[in-house]
């Protein structure tokens, strides 16, 4: 099994909402991340986490807040956000964070910020 | 600083055809380099991953080549598909910090 799940596939939010987005893989895979694309963009590396503890953070807004519960499970709670937040967020996952291996990734979580 | 282009930005041929992607990057000090593939407003699926040390890998109808000393690598796609209809992106892992930094992708275009 090489998949990679994310909910909700698309979501709507005010700017005063908070909500979370989830990703969950079973390849027993050791290093997490969370990627923001907008419309004809590459992916744009958010976080990193590696054996459940946050490795790299992109100088990311605080009003995105990752948690990694356990090493299957990757949320990303939302907060107060901004109309140019509005954007595919994408979930991908490795075997380990330095291994070379390719990232799985997920569909993404399509978000528009109202 | 490592940079990734692909070249061209866009790509439009008949069903059938043989066509070649282009990806090239700065810095030959790379770990890796992978070939992903996006459909519209879904995630991507990787094709294929080419070591350093490898010169190129294939997968079924895909063959991607490396030149590192040249800092160029080609996605060759043999009888193309209406179903390959997709943008194709590449990205590189640098032996520095091993994150991917991505090209801008090559939007492809399969008409029957």
């Amino acid at each position: 099994d090489t998949e990679v799940t994310q909910t909700p596939k698309h979501l709507v939010m005010g700017m005063t909402n908070k909500k979370s987005l989830k990703c969950e893989q079973h390849m027993g895979h050791r290093a997490m991340y969370w990627y923001k694309q907008k419309a004809k963009k590459p992916p744009e590396l958010m976080f990193v986490y590696s054996y459940e503890k946050l490795s790299i953070n992109e100088s990311v807004p605080s009003r995105f807040s990752p948690e990694c519960p356990n090493s299957s499970l990757l949320n990303l709670h939302l907060h107060a956000l901004q109309p140019e937040d509005s954007a595919l967020y994408l979930c991908a996952s490795q075997a380990h964070l330095a291994g070379g291996e390719t990232q799985y990734f997920g569909p993404g979580t399509r978000l528009l910020v109202l | 600083k490592q940079e990734v282009t692909q070249i061209p930005a866009a790509l439009s041929v008949p069903e059938g055809e043989n066509l070649v992607l282009n990806c090239s990057f700065t810095d030959s000090a790379i770990y890796n380099l992978q070939w992903f593939r996006q459909d519209p407003g879904k995630g991507l699926t990787s094709l294929l991953l080419i070591q350093s040390s490898q010169r190129e890998q294939t997968s079924g109808r895909l063959n991607a080549s490396l030149d590192k000393s040249s800092g160029r690598s080609t996605l060759y796609i043999a009888a193309s598909q209406p179903g390959d209809s997709a943008t194709y992106l590449c990205a590189v892992t640098p032996d520095s910090n091993y994150q991917l930094i991505w090209g801008a992708g090559t939007k492809l275009i399969i008409k029957p």
